[in-house]
């Protein structure tokens, strides 16, 4: 079955702590990983795609890298506003086209 | 550019009333589609639409139809709610093609059925 595991579901870290976050999938043949940040109330905003294992993107405090089995969301010495729900998805070349099967989600909380 | 927006952002209904969730993109996406978000299930694909004429069904497609009539909108129509209905509704597009699968989401609809 095609599945994709976010861990941990809850993440708690001082400012300035960094940390990471893990997207583990199984899907038969990646098209492609994507990274979301999700705040209360709001539709999920894209942060990162990528394509293929080796692959790293970056922004501001945020670097996603991803292997044949998983992705990291680094996040480096964090701050206040970057507490948020974080939502990795997958597309894959068995699913229909473009059809996104998302995570539950990391809870990201950073205390001043 | 305003990106995918949705209306409304919040709505009350009761026990087999009808409705329709308004999506509409300005960035000639070819793929359109409908989450639904719960606590503790994730997002989940209801519909989706690789271009104007053409819909398909996702994991969650039972009690909710939807149609393409033009690239710019894909609604979602409610036919008869009922209370497991209640959840947060996200519209999202993308490119379609190869190397434009990322997806943007709009704010979402907020919906309670009673």
């Amino acid at each position: 079955e095609d599945q994709v595991t976010q861990s941990p579901e809850a993440l708690r870290l001082q400012e300035g702590e960094s940390s990471s976050l893990n997207c583990s999938y199984t899907v038969s043949g990646l098209r492609g990983l994507f990274w979301y940040r999700q705040d209360p109330g709001k539709g999920p905003e894209f942060l990162f795609t990528l394509y293929s294992a080796g692959e790293e993107k970056e922004k501001e405090r945020l670097k996603a890298t991803l292997t044949k089995k998983e992705s990291f969301l680094h996040i480096t010495a964090p701050k206040p506003e970057d507490s948020a729900t974080y939502l990795c998805a997958v597309v894959h070349y068995g699913g229909s086209q473009g059809n996104l099967i998302f995570g539950k989600g990391t809870k990201l909380s950073v205390k001043p | 550019n305003a990106g995918v927006t949705q209306t409304p952002k919040f709505q009350v209904l009761k026990t087999g009333q009808s409705m329709t969730l308004q999506c509409a993109q300005d960035m000639n996406h070819e793929y359109m589609s409908w989450y639904r978000q719960d606590p503790g299930m994730g997002l989940r694909l209801i519909h989706y639409s690789v271009g104007a004429g053409i819909t398909d069904q996702g994991e969650v497609p039972n009690g909710y139809n939807v149609s393409r009539s033009t690239t710019e909108d894909f609604p979602l129509r409610l036919l008869s709610a009922a209370p497991s209905q209640t959840s947060v509704y996200f519209c999202a597009s993308s490119g379609g093609g190869w190397g434009q699968e990322t997806q943007y989401f709009g704010p979402g609809t907020r919906l309670l059925v009673l």
